[in-house]
């Protein structure tokens, strides 16, 4: 069973405003991800990370998303302004490594509702 | 441009009955094909995976399959039990790609006693 702790597990913020979820990986992994899930079960990557250090991120995250994954604490994902098309399952993974045989265990994810 | 494609979306089948899913690819380099399971409420879990090098793997009840030539997938599940009612995702990945992982859209299976 995965030990990968989400928070919130919902939540509901107004257009423009600021959403912010926090991750806590498995113990020892040091490679962190965030995807989108929509309501369609369409999976989209955000960004990873290896430690502090950002690995891979898509365009979107470069506008409207920021997220970091700081040493002793959390690893966070924020939407600054958040819009509708955002409301979604955001998930957090975590594995041992970077290499693609690496398993990623899954949190439960943070169900963002944007009114 | 969806890189992994899933069949069917949905699927009813009988308690003990066999339920076959099946996945197709896009990208020749994807050489990693996990298939996760996910419940409501919940984060997908991995369930099986295979290899490009490989044409079978086995755990269990769960089986997948994999044909490189024509970049396609399964996942078949025998003696289907209630409890494996969840929606099934086949996925994919690549070396040297930080482990980014591509996913279908997604089956939606329901077993019924």
């Amino acid at each position: 069973n995965s030990k990968v702790i989400q928070t919130p597990r919902y939540l509901v913020k107004g257009q423009g405003q600021k959403a912010k979820m926090r991750c806590i990986p498995e113990k020892g992994h040091p490679v962190v991800f965030w995807y989108q899930q929509n309501k369609n079960n369409e999976f989209k990557f955000l960004i990873n990370f290896q430690n502090q250090e950002v690995l891979q991120q898509i365009d979107m995250t470069e506008k409207r998303f920021s997220a970091e994954c700081p040493s002793n604490s959390p690893c966070s994902l924020e939407i600054q302004s958040s819009e509708a098309g955002d409301s979604a399952l955001y998930l957090c993974a975590s594995s041992l490594g970077t290499g693609n045989y690496a398993e990623q265990f899954f949190g439960p994810g943070t169900r963002l509702t944007v009114l | 441009q969806q890189q992994v494609r899933q069949s069917p979306q949905s699927l009813t089948v009988w308690e003990g009955g066999t339920t076959v899913l099946t996945c197709s690819y896009e990208d020749s380099t994807f050489n990693y094909f996990p298939w996760y399971q996910q419940f409501p409420g919940e984060g997908p879990a991995l369930l099986i995976s295979i290899l490009s090098v490989s044409d079978k793997k086995e755990d269990g009840r769960f089986t997948t399959f994999f044909n490189k030539r024509e970049k396609k997938l399964s996942l078949h599940i025998i003696d289907s039990q209630p409890g494996d009612s969840a929606t099934y995702f086949c996925a994919a990945s690549a070396s040297g790609s930080n482990n980014r992982i591509f996913f279908g859209d997604g089956t939606q299976l329901v077993v019924k006693p």
